[in-house]
């Protein structure tokens, strides 16, 4: 089946380290995206991709990086200059059509020793 | 620019009842696409219905249903038959037509948590 798959579901950061969140779709989708989610709240938008090699800041993209170098694939790496980075990650994906809903992955989970 | 309103943080209704989440929007546009999605406690966000603007017809699945009011801007979900299965966040999405700049982008609104007793 279809889907987007992030890993890992956990990661801990300790400080001063950069650490890269994985998401790959097999739903040839060409648009994708990355929310964070505080306890709690609702969904804030990092930054999105509509085609490879192109990305666009979303809401709170301070401290935060990706590439899109594959279609499939759109990693997020947080910085160290995100200073508040525990919350909750999600990746979704879009076709482009705009009846179509964004599809999800299940999320990875970022928490700092 | 657009957003979405979800005025009741938090909902509940007995098991077996029905239940009606509130969600309106501001747009100046005619043609749009609106989502409901449900986040349980496992976090993933599941598409529940979806409705385009164009269309009178409220959208219905299952036991799911809205009721889509264009003049008023309102966009709320009816769930019917509550099961236990079903408390979640709740969160209402808009996204403008293709012509718009940021037509690419879901806006969310902030979320309601819906708790089934049983």
């Amino acid at each position: 089946d279809g889907g987007i798959t992030q890993s890992p579901k956990y990661l801990f950061r300790k400080e001063g380290q950069n650490v890269t969140l994985s998401c790959e779709q097999n739903l040839n989708h060409d648009a994708m995206y990355w929310y964070r989610q505080d306890p709690g709240q609702g969904l804030r938008l990092i930054y999105y991709s509509q085609i490879v090699n192109d990305f666009q800041k979303g809401d709170i993209a301070e401290g935060y990086s990706v590439s899109r170098e594959k279609k499939e694939s759109f990693p997020l790496t947080v910085t160290s200059a995100q200073k508040n980075p525990t919350a909750f990650y999600l990746c979704a994906s879009w076709t482009g059509q705009g009846n179509q809903p964004q599809h999800f992955g299940d999320g990875t989970r970022l928490s700092i020793l | 620019a657009q957003t979405v309103t979800q005025s009741q943080p938090e909902m509940s209704v007995q098991e077996a009842e029905t239940v009606t989440l509130s969600c309106t929007y501001d747009t100046s546009e005619s043609d749009y696409y609106l989502f409901w999605y449900k986040q349980p406690p496992s976090r993933q966000m599941i598409l529940v219905i979806r409705q385009e603007a164009y269309k009178q017809q409220n959208a219905t699945e299952n036991r799911f249903s809205v009721n889509f009011q264009k003049a008023a801007k309102s966009f709320s979900l009816k769930i019917s038959d509550s099961q236990l299965g079903d408390a979640a966040m709740y969160f209402c999405a808009y996204r403008s037509p293709f012509w718009i700049q940021g037509a690419q982008k879901l806006v969310f609104g902030q979320g309601t948590r819906l708790t089934i007793n049983p």
